[in-house]
């Protein structure tokens, strides 16, 4: 099993809900990784977990709210949106220390 | 700040040639560099990758160099097919906290030309 599964692969919200997005995969992966992708534009880091501890958090805003309850799932949850959060949400996972990153196909996410 | 830099946003290839992509970065911290492959709507495939102590990685129709002196790297694919049209994206990674953090140029789009 070398994916990595993302759901909703389609989500659209208002300004005032809370939803969350899910991440998995049983590829024995210890860090995973969430990214966001706007059009025509690379995949900006948002978190890193390594070994279920937060890493690295790339000054996100408060609204967007990580969880990885253990090493195969990582959950984004979301509150209070901006129609600017609009994006493609990628979740990724690796093996340590070689940086390459297995990727979902991502949660396309709509704020209203 | 951009550390990765893809200058070349398109590139078009006549199908059977060599396609070359070229990559720059800043930080010498850096110790993986990391090509990905994307399709719309579909998150980025890893394609090939290179270790900072190495100077070529080869994997088929796939070969990267690295020039650390210059800070650049290349993606070759010969002999370019269809299937290649695709968005490539260049990466650097650095060991930042215990994790690998990877960070993206801004991507090349290859189209490949029957």
């Amino acid at each position: 099993d070398t994916e990595v599964t993302q759901t909703p692969k389609h989500l659209v919200m208002g300004m005032t809900n809370k939803k969350s997005l899910k991440c998995e995969q049983h590829m024995g992966h210890r860090a995973m990784y969430w990214y966001k992708q706007k059009a025509k534009k690379p995949p900006e880091l948002m978190f890193v977990y390594s070994y279920e501890k937060l890493s690295i958090n790339e000054s996100v805003p408060s609204r967007f709210s990580p969880e990885c309850p253990n090493s195969s799932l990582l959950n984004l949850h979301l509150h209070a949106l901006q129609p600017e959060d609009s994006a493609l949400y990628l979740c990724a996972s690796s093996r340590q220390f070689t940086g390459e990153l297995f990727f979902g196909e991502g949660s396309r996410l709509t704020v209203l | 700040d951009q550390q990765v830099k893809q200058n070349s946003p398109s590139l078009s290839v006549q199908e059977g040639r060599i396609s070359i992509l070229n990559c720059d970065y800043t930080n010498s911290m850096f110790d993986y560099f990391l090509w990905y492959k994307k399709y719309p709507a579909e998150g980025p495939t890893f394609l090939i990758s290179i270790s900072s102590i190495k100077d070529k990685n080869e994997d088929g129709r796939f070969t990267v160099f690295l020039n650390k002196s210059a800070k650049h790297l290349s993606l070759h694919i010969v002999p370019s097919q269809p299937g290649d049209s695709a968005v490539y994206f260049c990466a650097a990674s650095a060991l930042i906290q215990g994790a690998q953090k990877l960070v993206f140029g801004q991507g090349t789009r290859l189209t490949i030309n029957p």
